[in-house]
């Protein structure tokens, strides 16, 4: 059972395009945190959202966690191949506890 | 860099032997998870380590198993390897003090290979 379902799986766009990628679950989260892997690599932390509703942002990248805390979205503006790789988001029930991943998206941007 | 460092990155072993994955933690960090993320997936949790002890536990049978040392640096041990063991075994350190926001540092991995 996955408790953390990630919408698309896959992902393949133009650059200069935008893209949402979402993230939902029928459990709150104390936190949640999106992460970007790269082939033979260990997952990078992109940002981590803490209140309902929030939204952070990261240069292009738009983040927001739902006002239940039980969903959040990643949106790319103007995508680069640079941003290509796998994007995983992952929640927390409790501080200091184990991280419930979804099962990724994998984006591939192209020139 | 996160300094979070394992080894080997890379091994292969056949079905039935045992394993030993090492993981030196980030600088400070006293709480060690490990994650087996299989190809396609995203990592899945196996267990947590906080000072030595074991401080939470994935669904994973009995032979996965651990420790963690004084110096916070941890091992990951699997017993009887199956095919369905090969994997990215991850492992993340934490800063003490946990918080909702606490940020886990991944090390790069360990590619297992079971023939």
């Amino acid at each position: 059972t996955q408790l953390l379902e990630q919408s698309p799986q896959f992902l393949s766009i133009q650059e200069g395009e935008n893209l949402t990628v979402y993230c939902n679950s029928s459990s709150v989260f104390s936190s949640l945190q999106w992460y970007r892997q790269e082939p033979g690599e260990g997952p990078v932390l992109l940002v981590t959202v803490v209140t309902g509703g929030e939204v952070k942002k990261l240069k292009r990248l738009t983040f927001q966690f739902g006002d239940a805390r039980k969903d959040s979205s990643l949106h790319i503006t103007a995508a680069q191949p640079g941003d290509t790789g796998l994007y995983l988001c992952a929640g927390r029930y409790n501080q200091g506890g184990k991280l419930i991943f979804g099962q990724g998206t994998e984006l591939s941007v192209k020139p | 860099e996160t300094g979070v460092t394992q080894s080997p990155t890379h091994l292969i072993k056949t079905r039935g032997q045992q394993v030993t994955l090492r993981c030196s933690s980030q600088s400070g960090h006293n709480t060690v998870s490990w994650y087996q993320q299989a190809l396609g997936q995203g990592p899945q949790f196996i267990f947590q380590y906080y000072r030595e002890e074991e401080n939470g536990r994935g669904n994973f049978p009995p032979r996965f198993s651990g420790l963690q040392f004084p110096n916070y640096s941890s091992e990951l041990n699997v017993n009887a390897l199956e095919l369905d063991d090969s994997a990215l075994y991850l492992c993340a350190s934490s800063l003490p003090g946990g918080g909702s926001n606490t940020e886990a540092f991944f090390g790069q991995g360990t590619r297992l290979t079971v023939v």
